[in-house]
């Protein structure tokens, strides 16, 4: 099956730094593919979604100076945490589908992001 | 209202005993509809879809769903302790695009 890739699967970064996280479809094109945040304990909140070579789309309450996206190919998203405060910590998952198939989209394993 | 909803639980069932896990949505809209189970600190893997009106059977596990009650949920059958876990229940729009929204995950615990 289709496969998304994410990497760092986690990373402690120091409060004020910029943080990114690559998203990558492995065997599919993706011009689309969607950034989740999860805290403890609580669900996947939606954050943006992430449009192949235009801007991409934030959900309500969420920065987008903050939280810079980039889908420069149909296979790689990027997302920079930037000036990252510890209260960015969570888990951040993408996922992208495959527009081959009728089904769900693909998550990639998350990264756990740790400000301190 | 919640777009999702979901009892966050958790819910307790013995092994071998049927798991029972409900959720409903509000946008009558919504097409397509996803059981996820998400062990701790791991990302969402797919249970089940279903797009239908009905039951969908896939080895131990049901889904069925109800438009017109804006209802779905997911049966698990012979509950084993492995099926401890988180499960979501998410909801995709009318376009298709992988655009999903969660609900808050329901804690399913299976006691032996």
């Amino acid at each position: 099956g289709a496969v998304v890739s994410q990497h760092p699967s986690w990373v402690i970064c120091k409060s004020g730094t910029s943080v990114k996280i690559e998203c990558r479809s492995l065997d599919f094109q993706a011009t689309t593919m969607f950034w989740y945040r999860q805290f403890p304990k609580q669900s996947l909140m939606l954050m943006a979604t992430s449009n192949e070579g235009s801007k991409a789309t934030y959900e309500q309450g969420v920065e987008k100076d903050k939280f810079l996206i980039n889908h420069a190919s149909l296979t790689l998203s990027t997302l920079t945490v930037t000036s990252a405060h510890p209260e960015d910590s969570s888990f951040y998952i993408c996922s992208a589908r495959d527009p081959g198939s009728s089904t769900e989209a693909f998550f990639g394993q998350g990264t756990r992001l740790t400000v301190v | 209202q919640k777009e999702v909803e979901q009892n966050s639980g958790p819910l307790s069932v013995p092994e071998g005993a049927i798991a029972s896990l409900n959720c409903t949505y509000s946008d009558r809209g919504s097409q397509s509809f996803f059981w996820y189970r998400q062990y701790s600190g791991k990302s969402p893997e797919l249970i089940m879809f279903i797009y239908s009106n009905g039951d969908k059977e896939d080895g131990r596990f049901t889904a069925q769903l109800n438009k017109a009650s804006q209802y779905v949920s997911l049966l698990i059958r012979d509950s084993q302790p492995s099926d401890s876990a988180t499960y979501l229940c998410a909801v995709g729009g009318s376009s298709n695009t992988g655009k999903l929204i969660f609900g808050q995950g329901t804690t399913l615990q299976v006691k032996p």
